[in-house]
């Protein structure tokens, strides 16, 4: 049962517009959520965090909102850039913060086409 | 400083072998955790170590097993390989109290 869900499997936008990458998630006792970045044959790169006591977090080009009620939170690039071009990891932490067990999402491939 | 660092980055095993996979985690850093990255599965969660005590494990078989030693570098080993375990194993370093995990850049390993 997968317990965090990015439903998009990949999503194609142009460059200088938004994007928006979903998830979804199931466990309420999930509090803390992370967006990570992939290039192929990379590890993943930490992003934008954020916590359950807040619905948005903003840093740069980057905004994570959190719909707790609905269990689901996005992630929107503000201008995108094709540099952005890679897979989009959506994580999630139990209660405390923990980072020592994330549960990750399948991820959504992002094109930025110039 | 210096990133989480895994060694080899590459693998190729036949099946029946076992392996190991060497992390170095970000210095100061006490927590490593260990992931598994396939096409089907995604990213899954195997086990995490914190000062040498293994404190999570994911759901994987009892062939998957890791280690931590005092200096925090950590060990994960592979015994009696499949077909299956063919993946990307990724290490994750973090400091107590911080909400973020650093990944290293993997290793690929191949069973045929």
């Amino acid at each position: 049962d997968q317990q965090v869900k990015q439903n998009s499997p990949s999503l194609s936008v142009q460059e200088g517009r938004i994007s928006i990458l979903n998830c979804d998630y199931t466990n309420s006792m999930f509090d803390y959520f992370l967006w990570y970045k992939k290039y192929p044959a990379e590890g993943p790169t930490f992003l934008i965090s954020i916590s359950s006591i807040k619905d948005k977090n903003e840093d740069g080009r980057f905004t994570v909102f959190l719909n707790k009620s609905a269990k689901h939170l996005s992630l929107h690039i503000v201008p995108s850039q094709p540099g952005d071009s890679a897979v989009y990891f959506c994580a999630a932490s139990p209660a405390g913060g923990s980072n020592y067990k994330l549960t990750f999402g399948k991820g959504t491939l992002l094109t930025v086409n110039p | 400083k210096a990133g989480v660092t895994q060694t080899p980055r590459y693998l190729i095993k036949t099946r029946g072998q076992q392996v190991t996979l060497s992390c170095s985690p970000i210095s100061g850093h006490r927590s490593v955790s260990w992931y598994q990255q396939t096409p089907g599965q995604g990213l899954q969660f195997l086990f995490e170590y914190f000062s040498e005590t293994q404190r999570n494990k994911g759901n994987f078989p009892g062939r998957f097993s890791g280690r931590q030693f005092s200096n925090s570098r950590s060990e994960m080993n592979v015994s009696t390989l499949e077909l299956g375990d063919s993946a990307l194993y990724l290490c994750a370093s973090s400091s107590y109290g911080n909400t973020e995990a650093f990944f290293g850049q993997g290793t690929r390993l191949t069973v045929v």
